[in-house]
């Protein structure tokens, strides 16, 4: 676990603005993925990507978007099209080889006033 | 898509007695089931998981069952602890190689001394 960082842990931002969340792993991990959670609602899934340069919408993909030039890193930006951001987000990462298990990060709480 | 439910919501027990969580899921093509456990302001972290060409498996005082007819699986915790107190979260995949997980909305357990 300790291989998958998130920054910042808090973030703050006022409505309107588009904020960019990191995700970075050394795992040499294959697949990366995005997920919200709120209370209540469990992880929904927000995008994942199987290969550089190559991502995928998940159940929740409005209002958010990504990118993935590099294998180890995954920035996810929540823009001002979405409509409720305050949320806690989580990134994750998995090996194609060996078991499925996905690997989260210590997630960023991100807070739009 | 998939659509996991999970109860119950909430669940306390006393120290020593078991726990039992349960998931069904509406995908007859879900064929892998992780469950992950969080603790208050950590990372989800895989403590079990099951593939459906298996009815049972047992890991310690864990142990998840799966019923693919009625197409719902449950984690079971003896013996608890107050460290098993966690929000502990159940998840399938249609996709079989943990890539698309579908979470339910989770069970905050506490055990009671």
């Amino acid at each position: 676990d300790g291989g998958i960082t998130q920054s910042p842990k808090y973030l703050f931002r006022k409505e309107g603005q588009n904020v960019t969340l990191s995700c970075e792993q050394n795992l040499n991990h294959d697949a990366m993925y995005w997920y919200r959670q709120d209370p209540g609602q469990g992880l929904r899934l927000i995008y994942y990507s199987q290969i550089v340069n190559d991502f995928q919408k998940g159940d929740i993909a409005e209002g958010y978007s990504v990118s993935r030039e590099k294998k180890e890193s995954f920035p996810l930006t929540v823009t001002s099209a979405q409509k409720n951001p305050t949320a806690f987000y989580l990134c994750a990462s998995r090996s194609f080889t060996g078991t499925d298990t996905q690997y989260f990060g210590p997630g960023t709480r991100l807070t739009v006033l | 898509g998939e659509n996991v439910e999970q109860h119950p919501s909430t669940l306390s027990v006393q120290e020593g007695d078991s726990a039992v969580i349960k998931c069904t899921y509406s995908d007859s093509a879900s064929n892998y089931f992780p469950w992950y456990k969080q603790e208050l302001g950590k990372r989800p972290q895989l403590i079990i998981d099951i593939r459906s060409n298996v009815g049972e498996k047992k890991d310690q005082r864990i142990a998840v069952t799966l019923n693919k007819t009625a197409k719902h699986f449950s984690l079971h915790i003896t013996e608890t602890q107050p460290e098993d107190s966690a929000v502990y979260f159940c998840a399938a995949d249609p996709t079989g190689g943990g890539n698309k997980l579908t979470f339910g909305t989770g069970t905050q357990l506490k055990v009671e001394l």
